[in-house]
């Protein structure tokens, strides 16, 4: 497509719950970024994918939290057994390289609500 | 870890006034970005930084890439109601965590008409 697209918008679960947030980086997009943004917050770092190169992880708060990439394309990031502070906006972004100079194209986000 | 410092937090201003925010680190950025955030939306990519004391402008934005490398600043002139956002800054440094950018915590401005 012709952005970064994030799905569900909205999502709203019990606490205890797993989740699982997609995100479609644009076609092309070698590097894939989850934020993570907290009410009143700047973007808080998550995890980033670079080609076929071992993912940083160090932005993940706890074992809770992991995420995938299958096939250099979609990303799927997985939230288990939820608290009530993992509710956030999670955005997800891509860019065509992590060279300098390219800006990262983010989604709309996902907002979860944990309650 | 990194830490940037953005002031002011939130602004209110008038129709047609001056605008400018700035960030502060503790540590040296290669990279300098600022984006802004429409509610509903991720944060877009206003203008990039890239050499200490670069001055850079995009129609009525204007930042710079202080010659310290710990900080910068964004004004935006004669401001009207579309304006109106999150404006974070961003710095990017070198080595193994090249792709991974540092936030600040964001400044709201509120543009009364």
């Amino acid at each position: 497509g012709a952005g970064v697209s994030q799905s569900p918008s909205n999502k709203v679960t019990e606490k205890g719950k797993d989740v699982e947030l997609r995100c479609d980086p644009i076609s092309g997009h070698t590097a894939l970024y989850w934020y993570r943004q907290s009410l009143g917050q700047g973007l808080e770092f998550l995890i980033y994918f670079q080609g076929n190169s071992a993912p940083d992880k160090s932005g993940l708060p706890s074992d809770r939290f992991s995420a995938e990439r299958t096939g250099g394309s979609v990303s799927t990031l997985t939230i288990q057994r939820t608290q009530q502070e993992d509710s956030a906006v999670y955005l997800c972004a891509s860019s065509p390289r992590t060279a300098l100079g390219v800006g990262y194209t983010f989604g709309s986000g996902t907002r979860l609500t944990v309650v | 870890g990194q830490q940037l410092n953005q002031s002011p937090q939130s602004m209110f201003i008038q129709e047609g006034e001056d605008v400018s925010m700035n960030c502060t680190s503790s540590s040296i950025f290669n990279t300098w970005l600022w984006y802004k955030q429409d509610p509903g939306e991720g944060p877009v990519l206003l203008i990039a930084l890239y050499k200490a004391g670069e001055l850079t402008s995009n129609g009525r934005l204007t930042a710079q890439f202080g010659i310290t490398r710990k900080d910068s600043f964004l004004n935006i002139s004669a401001s009207i109601p579309s304006d109106v956002g999150i404006y974070f800054c961003a710095g990017r440094s070198g080595g193994t965590s090249y792709g991974k950018l540092t936030f600040g915590q964001g400044t709201i401005l509120t543009v009364h008409p």
